[in-house]
This record gives C-alpha cells, sequence and structure tokens, in this order.
C-alpha cells in the first residue's frame, strides 16, 4: 500500500530556516517524481516544484525558484521542502505528493499536509 | 508560463443535480490535464488525468472532456460528499500551475 507521510506542524519566526519532510512507502521510491504544493490560508493550490529521487533531478516553479530547496534522500525514501529565510509570507498549508513514474504525471498519492506558521 | 482558467468560482447545486466546470488554458496543451478534489481540512485527491480518464476508485459519476485549451469536469447525480473545491492542474509542462479552484457549495 502507498503511504505518504508529512512531518508535522512548525512554528517559526521570521528569518528562521526549517525543513520539512515527505516520508513515501509501499512502492519504488526512487522511481518516481515528487512534487511540493503549497496552500495559503483560505487559497487555492500552487505548485511549487518537484524532484526525481533517483538523481535528485529538481524543477521549480519560478516564483518559488531561490526561496525553497527541495532534495531528497533516497536511503530513507525521504523528501524535504527547506526554507533558509523565513517571512510571514509562508504561512500556509504544505502539502507532497507522487507525481509519476514520468516527469509531470499526475499527483495520485498525497501527503497529510504539514502546517507552516511564520510569525514574530 | 502556461496559466489555467477555472470558471465558474463557485456554483450552488443540490444532491441529485448535474454540475459542469470548465478550465481553459492559456495555450494549447493536448490532452495534458488532471482534475483533483479538495474537501475542506483534506489533502487532494485525483479524479482524473490526461482530461478523461479516471483515476482508479473513482465513482463514474465524474467524468472529464476536452483537449487543446478546453476541459470540462462534469459531475452527475451529485452526492453530499461531493460538495468541495475542484481544481484543475496542467500536466507534463513545468510549472504544473493549478487553476484558482471552483467550490461547488449547497
Amino acid at each position: 500500500e502507498v503511504q505518504v507521510v508529512q512531518s508535522g506542524a512548525a512554528v517559526k519566526k521570521p528569518g528562521e530556516s526549517l525543513r520539512i519532510s515527505c516520508k513515501a512507502s509501499g512502492y519504488t521510491f526512487s522511481n518516481y517524481w515528487i512534487g511540493w504544493v503549497r496552500q495559503m490560508p483560505g487559497k487555492g493550490l500552487e505548485w511549487m516544484g518537484i524532484i526525481y529521487p533517483d538523481d535528485s533531478q529538481t524543477r521549480y516553479k519560478p516564483s518559488f525558484e531561490g526561496q525553497v530547496t527541495i532534495s531528497a534522500d533516497k536511503s530513507i525514501s525521504t523528501v524535504y521542502l527547506q526554507w533558509s529565510d523565513l517571512k510571514a509570507s509562508d504561512t500556509a498549508m504544505y502539502y507532497c505528493a507522487r507525481q509519476g513514474e514520468t516527469e509531470g504525471g499526475p499527483a495520485d498519492f498525497w501527503g497529510q499536509g504539514t502546517l507552516v506558521t511564520v510569525s514574530s | 508560463e502556461i496559466h489555467m482558467t477555472q470558471s465558474p468560482t463557485s456554483l450552488s447545486a443540490s444532491v441529485g443535480d448535474s454540475v459542469t466546470i470548465t478550465c481553459r488554458a492559456s495555450q494549447s496543451i493536448s490532452i495534458y490535464l488532471n482534475w483533483y478534489q479538495q474537501q475542506p481540512g483534506k489533502a487532494p485527491k485525483l479524479l482524473i488525468y490526461e482530461a478523461s480518464t479516471l483515476q482508479t476508485g473513482v465513482p463514474s459519476r465524474f467524468s472529464g472532456r476536452g483537449s487543446r485549451t478546453e476541459f470540462t469536469l462534469t459531475i452527475v447525480n451529485l452526492q453530499p460528499e461531493d460538495f468541495a473545491t475542484y481544481y484543475c492542474q496542467l500536466a507534463y509542462i513545468t510549472p504544473y500551475n493549478f487553476g484558482q479552484g471552483t467550490k461547488v457549495e449547497i
């Protein structure tokens, strides 16, 4: 059974760093792209970027490039989303999702979401 | 960057009704389109991929059509659990942008 489990909620101050995680199981982890999606409070879904764990190829939406870093550790079947300088505007729910063996495929299994709150 | 525009942004319906949501791409995207359902407080769920292929386990009252720049999601015989927000998403062409969402409410 495919499962995608994300790390718990985080509360941070502006300027701090943060790494949240997404652990997948039940399939060959390295062979599927995994993506991240942001949902700001009361708003819609925004695709942020994607990684192929086998070789760590990444693609970012231009508006997120340089603002976040997506990485993977295939030895523990985990993908990460990282910030080095959080802003209040980063407050949102973040979802990861398995996104196909082929780049750009549909997101068929989703994590439960990680709520990130950035406040002074 | 290809932009996805959904209409309407919200609609009211009753149990048993049929509804259609439209998604338009800013340029031709073949059939590279997915549809998702998001219930309040939950993660999105894949309904349809490649414009018209129903994801395993999704009820047949959901259907998708379209190609190039115009796509539709139709739900017939609305059930209480179908009252949710629906999103289209560009596939296979980065960035994989979502539409702004359509809220289906009672």
